[in-house]
């Protein structure tokens, strides 16, 4: 079955403790992203990788690491959590039609993740 | 900077009533339109994908339409059901490789 899992579905953590989110896509697409999502401001995008090690910015980069070494996985990882990093987290992977300006994304389950 | 309004913020309805949830966007220069449904604390379930050199999609009851030039897009559900109910959210995708989402309509069909 064609999916993105993300592990762990839910953590608690507290300030300072480095954490890494994993995400796995098993579409063999090349691009991959990760968003979070918050109330009132909606999905964000954190970071995206057009392929294997290259990575570049979204819109909300700050305090978030990520990396890309292989095409299947693309990590997010937090140094140094704070609370304002509590947000419901979604990998995503899209599928890009050569030729056809299309390009579908498929999301995740999520990672709800808590930083006390 | 691409911006994504979704009109309404919210909406409750009888069931059985066809209804109209509404997607504007800034910026014309998209591969690609997707609406998602999102139930509470899970992830997106793509429902629609329009190309941007499309204008319509249909899947079962739901219909999405996009005008590129004015940049709008619409999506219709006939006979609503209580199993609808959940946050519908639009997003685009810009040549600038992101997906940008709109906050979503929170949909609430009632029985």
């Amino acid at each position: 079955e064609a999916q993105v899992t993300q592990n762990p579905r839910y953590l608690i953590t507290v300030t300072g403790k480095k954490l890494t989110v994993t995400c796995s896509q098993n579409m063999n697409h090349e691009y991959m992203s990760w968003y979070r999502q918050d109330p009132g401001l909606g999905l964000r995008q954190i970071y995206y990788s057009m392929n294997v090690e290259v990575t570049d910015k979204g819109d909300v980069p700050e305090g978030y690491k990520v990396s890309r070494k292989e095409k299947r996985n693309f990590p997010l990882i937090l140094e140094s959590p704070s609370p304002n990093q509590t947000s419901l987290y979604f990998c995503a992977s899209t599928h890009r039609w050569a030729g056809a300006n299309y390009n579908e994304q498929f999301f995740g389950p999520g990672t709800r993740l808590t930083v006390l | 900077k691409q911006e994504v309004t979704q009109i309404p913020a919210a909406l409750s309805v009888p069931e059985g009533e066809n209804l109209v949830l509404n997607c504007s966007f800034t910026d014309s220069a998209i591969y690609n339109l997707q609406w998602f449904r999102q139930d509470p604390g899970k992830g997106l379930t793509s429902l629609l994908l329009i190309q941007s050199s499309q204008r319509e999609q249909t899947s079962g009851r739901l219909n999405a339409s996009l005008d590129k030039s004015s940049g709008r897009s619409t999506l219709y559900i006939a006979a609503s059901q209580p199993g609808d109910s959940a946050t519908y959210l639009c997003a685009v995708f810009e040549y600038g490789n992101k997906l940008v989402f709109g906050a979503g309509t929170i949909l609430r069909v009632k029985s």
